[in-house]
């Protein structure tokens, strides 16, 4: 089976700042992998997702994140961050040879201040 | 792009009464649809895997008599809370793809009391 790990709970930063938030995966075949944005009380927004190809995946309001497979990871990534940014992120796989399933992490809450 | 969309937004009900929650795909067909149930600050946790025009595939440990799925056309997926009592209060979410990217419902906000 599947699981995913985002291993900080909560991300406190400056706006302006860049972020990482970090993700790591286990599996033991193929995978998809995505990052999805939550605002509060709402349903998740796609910001990026990894399918095949180029490992640097460029996502939605400035968001990137890197496939490594010998690390299993999957950060996702932002040069310098807005108040706006502020919200719960989700890491999230999908097994390429069994359906559409998703598997989420714990989740990340980042947090901007001013 | 696709959009799913989920109904009612936000519910209060008594303990006892049933809650019926929609979630229909706009533009594209769903065959299959999935419900998650979400707790305060923490991720999203798989209920069941809805199949139109067959049962509902449930996870382990939730009730399937509790959660009633049908799942009748190709754009509609309906989740009835059943004698919800206070400890089903959660946020629910919905989701369907397309290809191999998911569309989730705006969630509900299932509030019994």
């Amino acid at each position: 089976a599947q699981s995913v790990t985002q291993l900080d709970s909560q991300v406190p930063v400056f706006e302006e700042a860049p972020v990482e938030l970090r993700c790591n995966y286990s599996s033991s075949v193929s995978v998809y992998l995505f990052w999805y944005v939550q605002y509060p009380n709402q349903g998740l927004q796609l910001l990026l997702k990894y399918l095949s190809g180029s490992t640097l995946v460029k996502g939605i309001n400035g968001f990137e994140a890197e496939f490594n497979k010998s690390q299993t990871s999957f950060h996702l990534r932002k040069p310098s961050v807005h108040i706006s940014d502020t919200a719960e992120y989700f890491c999230a796989v999908s097994l390429r040879n069994a359906g559409n399933m998703l598997t989420f992490g714990g989740g990340t809450r980042l947090m901007v201040k001013p | 792009g696709a959009v799913v969309s989920q109904h009612p937004s936000r519910v209060i009900c008594k303990s006892g009464t049933s809650v019926k929650i929609e979630c229909r795909s706009l533009d594209f067909q769903a065959t299959t649809m999935f419900w998650y149930r979400q707790f305060p600050k923490q991720s999203l946790m798989l209920m069941a895997t809805s199949n139109e025009g067959s049962k509902a595939t449930y996870e382990q440990g939730v009730e399937k008599d509790k959660f009633l799925i049908n799942h009748a056309s190709l754009t509609l997926s309906t989740l009835t809370v059943t004698s919800a009592h206070p400890e089903d209060s959660s946020f629910y979410i919905c989701s369907a793809f397309t290809n191999t990217e998911a569309f989730f419902g705006q969630g509900t906000r299932l509030t019994v009391v």
